[in-house]
């Protein structure tokens, strides 16, 4: 069935260091691919959003690439911050339900 | 609009005692979804809604767990009786009907409800 794989954490960041977060995925046909955010104590926020092949979904400096080739959806940030400080969720839209990866805790450090 | 709404934010119980946790979605949304996170587990879809009627219901992991929506601002899931082992996050989250139909892709989640049972 459908899978999604993302790094493990804790990812600790000094504050404008460049951000990495692996996630790869399995998958029949073309999903849709989603980076979700979660901020100490709330819910999960939609980040960004890819829908076919080749496609950069960004928002709030943050940017993701549909990757056909290496089933893969890695998200990246040029210069992170404090605020950034969260989990971050991997995610393909299945049959009318989302396959969500394991989530990815990042640490920013001032 | 105020958002997805669920409540309680906590709630700490013993086991075998009812649970009853509640959401009201953003209005005008067609469905509604009930997920769990656990440090195990992760994020499960427990069950969605689409107005007001359960579509799939797949992910309940047992006859403990059941989920109403008597109206279209308002749905219930009930834990009866509570165990150690459910003690997780609630997300409860609601979404519009997409053009094609089906749920659409973007869901709005609310702030969760931690249950935890003694």
């Amino acid at each position: 069935g459908d899978s999604v794989t993302q790094m493990e954490g804790p990812v600790t960041l000094s504050e404008e260091a460049f951000l990495t977060i692996n996630c790869t995925y399995t998958a029949t046909g073309y999903p849709s691919l989603f980076w979700y955010v979660q901020y100490p104590g709330e819910g999960l926020q939609l980040l960004l959003k890819a829908t076919k092949a080749d496609d950069k979904g960004s928002n709030k400096g943050f940017e993701a690439t549909y990757r056909k080739e290496t089933t893969s959806f890695h998200l990246e940030k040029g210069s992170v911050q404090v605020s950034d400080s969260a989990v971050y969720f991997c995610a393909l839209w299945g049959t009318y339900k989302y396959i969500f990866g394991t989530g990815t805790r990042l640490k920013v450090l001032a | 609009d105020a958002g997805v709404i669920q409540s309680p934010r906590h709630e700490v119980t013993e086991m075998g005692q009812e649970v009853t946790l509640r959401c009201k979605p953003i209005s005008g949304h067609d469905y509604l979804f009930w997920y769990r996170q656990t440090m195990m587990r992760g994020l499960e879809l427990l069950i969605y809604f689409n107005n007001n009627v359960p579509i799939d219901d797949s992910g309940m992991p047992e006859d403990r767990f059941s989920a109403k929506m008597p109206n279209a601002s308002f749905s219930t899931l009930k834990i009866q009786p509570s165990e150690p082992r459910d003690s997780a996050v609630y997300f409860c989250a609601s979404s519009f009907e997409a053009l094609a139909g089906g749920p659409a892709d973007t869901q709005y989640f609310g702030p969760g409800t931690r249950l935890t049972v003694l």
